[in-house]
């Protein structure tokens, strides 16, 4: 069984430059996340998708981040301007239901300069 | 709102030695206790996780772990660590009716010496 892709696995920018990220869940996984893990913290939700709907995105800094899974597959997480802070890994994440166990993609990891 | 408490942030173990990671989580409801591990450049996986049923769970690599519910506390086992038991161990909890949102603590970094 195929795991969860991401790519890139890596990204430099500079500030106020533009980002986005990819996703493919396991196939068939209805539930799709995407977390922010920022060095010495665990991973900290910031959205998660149920089909193409968005379930929760409570934790999404929504005036420069936005994210989207258009057809209930794939997804885009996309950050417009970049800030110093935003350097992270950012995870992507699928689970065949709500609660149940999640399965990780490895991660791209970002470096805002 | 959940939270989840990791006590030990770095560990430093010799081979053999027996390893507890303490895990600790504020939520009164119905949960879903994960433990996830991250090997060195790999990405995180699950070590084992608790739904219902026997509080005592066992996962992966021999690892282990017990559901306390009157604690609220989810602490991670094993009786003999290895050297490629090194790794960073996260808790994880699932307060269930409320946001059904994974809440993660801030990990421990396990390093054990040969």
């Amino acid at each position: 069984e195929a795991g969860v892709a991401q790519s890139p696995r890596y990204k430099i920018i500079e500030k106020r430059q533009s980002v986005a990220f990819w996703c493919n869940p396991i196939s068939g996984h209805a539930t799709l996340y995407w977390y922010q893990q920022i060095l010495g913290q665990g991973p900290k939700l910031l959205i998660q998708f149920q089909n193409n709907g968005v379930v929760d995105d409570s934790q999404l800094p929504k005036d420069r981040f936005s994210a989207e899974r258009l057809k209930g597959v794939d997804s885009t997480l996309k950050i417009q301007p970049a800030k110093l802070e935003d350097s992270a890994v950012y995870l992507c994440a699928s689970s065949q239901e709500e609660g149940g166990e999640q399965f990780f993609g490895p991660g791209t990891r970002l470096t805002v300069l | 709102a959940q939270s989840v408490s990791q006590h030990n942030h770095h560990v430093i173990l010799s081979e053999a030695a027996s390893l507890e990671l303490g895990c600790n989580y504020s939520y009164g409801g119905t949960v879903n206790l994960f433990w996830y591990v991250q090997y060195p450049g790999q990405h995180l996986q699950l070590l084992l996780k608790y739904f219902s049923g026997d509080p005592l769970v066992k996962g992966i690599k021999g690892f282990e772990a017990e559901f306390i519910k009157s604690k609220f506390s989810f602490n991670l086992r094993k009786p003999s660590v290895q050297w490629s038991d090194t790794a960073e161990y996260f808790c994880a909890v699932n307060g269930l009716g409320a946001t059904n949102k994974l809440i993660f603590g801030t990990g421990t970094l396990l390093a054990v010496q040969p």
